[in-house]
Order: structure tokens, then C-alpha cells, then sequence
């Protein structure tokens, strides 16, 4: 099955860095999405991205789906950031989805 | 507003014992899914549903059971429940045909079986 590999596993920032993280998939993919999962454990949809650049807000992202990867970017970091980030794909429609396992990021005050 | 609503939030069962969890959204999704969140593992997909009377299953189906009989519900039934089965459930929502298929998460179940 496809594999979907997150980098880094578990990041630390200062209030008001930025940082990347990455998602890497091994085949071709029809959806991905970026969830955040807050401290409380709910999750939230930030993209639907399977390809090109979004943005909202301090958040964006961009998907370069013939290199299979997907980059989330977070500008000036706030503590509310805090949590973990998950990337998922979907191979087609009426395919299962995949989660990778996550970044975790501490936003520092 | 529309919203995806988990029931009971938290469950403590014993071995064996027939479990069901509730999954209730009014955003009026032809598609809902059934997730299990574990420590190590982070999402695995249980089953899933692409509309009334469809079902599907996932990467760790086996143990559970859905059923789909109308738009806004898909019950997760655990019908012998195992202590492997002690996990965090999600449950969520996306629009068909949408162009987006974003999905919209539950506040999830805590399920601990002793």
C-alpha cells in the first residue's frame, strides 16, 4: 500500500518563527489534506491540496504531486499553533484514505 | 449551524461486550468515515460509508461493524469488544462531488475496554 512518511516528527519554536514541515508519499494521489489536531484533541481540515499552493492566512501550502511531496508552511508561529499535523491522501475516489503519523509542534511563549 | 456530533464521549466496556458509538452530522454528506486514533499509529481508517445503504471497509476493519440507513448517522458497532480495540474514535464527514472532499472531524470517542 502507499506509504506516507511526515518530517520532522516533533518540532520546537519560538513565538513568532516560521518552519516548514513536509509530507512524502510513495504513489500517485487523487486528494491530500492537512489536519491540525489541537492540545484538546480535535482535529481540523487547514487544505485540501492535491496540488499546487494555498494560502490562508499564516498558513499555506503547496503540493508538487509528480515529485509526490507537500510542504506546509507556518509563518510567524503562535502558541495556539501548537499540536499535530497530519497529512492525508486518498489514491481515488472510492480508495482509502492514509494518514501519515504526524508532526508534533510545540510553539514556545 | 452544521456540525459532526460523537456519542458517548467517553466509554469504559469490559471484554466481549457489544459496544456502539455514535456518529450524527448535519452537513448533509453523502460521505462519512469511521477513524481509530492510537498512540504510535496515529489515523487508521475503520470503515467507511459514500451514501445511504453503502458501506466500506477500511485498512482495520475487522471487529467493527457500520451500517448506513439514512444521510446523517453511521453507528460504529464493536460486536465482541477486545482490550486491542481501547483507542480514540473519530468520525467524519466530507461532501461528494464537491471538487474539495474536505473532510469535518468529530470530537472523537475515548473507548477504554478492560
Amino acid at each position: 500500500g502507499i506509504q506516507v512518511e511526515q518530517s520532522p516528527p516533533d518540532l520546537i519554536l519560538q513565538e513568532g518563527a516560521n518552519s516548514t514541515l513536509r509530507c512524502n508519499f510513495s504513489d500517485s494521489v487523487n486528494n491530500l489534506q492537512w489536519f491540525h489536531q489541537n492540545p484538546w484533541g480535535q482535529l481540523i481540515n487547514l487544505f485540501y491540496i492535491p496540488s499546487g499552493t494555498k494560502q490562508n492566512g499564516r498558513l499555506s501550502a503547496t503540493t508538487v504531486a509528480t515529485e509526490r511531496y507537500s510542504l506546509l508552511y507556518i509563518s510567524s508561529s503562535q502558541t495556539t499553533d501548537s499540536g499535530v499535523y497530519f497529512c492525508a491522501v486518498e489514491l481515488g475516489y472510492g480508495q482509502n484514505f492514509v494518514f501519515g503519523p504526524g508532526t508534533r509542534l510545540s510553539v514556545l511563549p | 449551524d452544521a456540525e459532526i456530533t460523537q456519542s458517548p464521549r467517553h466509554k469504559i466496556t469490559e471484554t466481549g461486550r457489544q459496544v456502539t458509538l455514535a456518529c450524527h452530522q448535519t452537513w448533509n454528506h453523502n460521505n462519512m468515515f469511521w477513524y481509530r486514533q492510537d498512540l504510535g499509529h496515529g489515523l487508521r481508517l475503520i470503515h467507511y460509508s459514500y451514501g445511504v445503504h453503502d458501506t466500506n471497509k477500511g485498512e482495520v476493519s475487522d471487529g467493527y461493524s457500520v451500517s448506513r440507513s439514512n444521510t446523517e448517522d453511521l453507528p460504529l458497532t464493536l460486536e465482541s469488544a477486545a482490550s486491542s480495540q481501547t483507542s480514540v474514535y473519530f468520525c467524519a464527514s466530507s461532501e461528494a462531488g464537491s471538487g474539495t472532499d474536505t473532510q469535518y472531524f468529530g470530537p472523537g470517542t475515548r473507548l477504554t475496554v478492560l
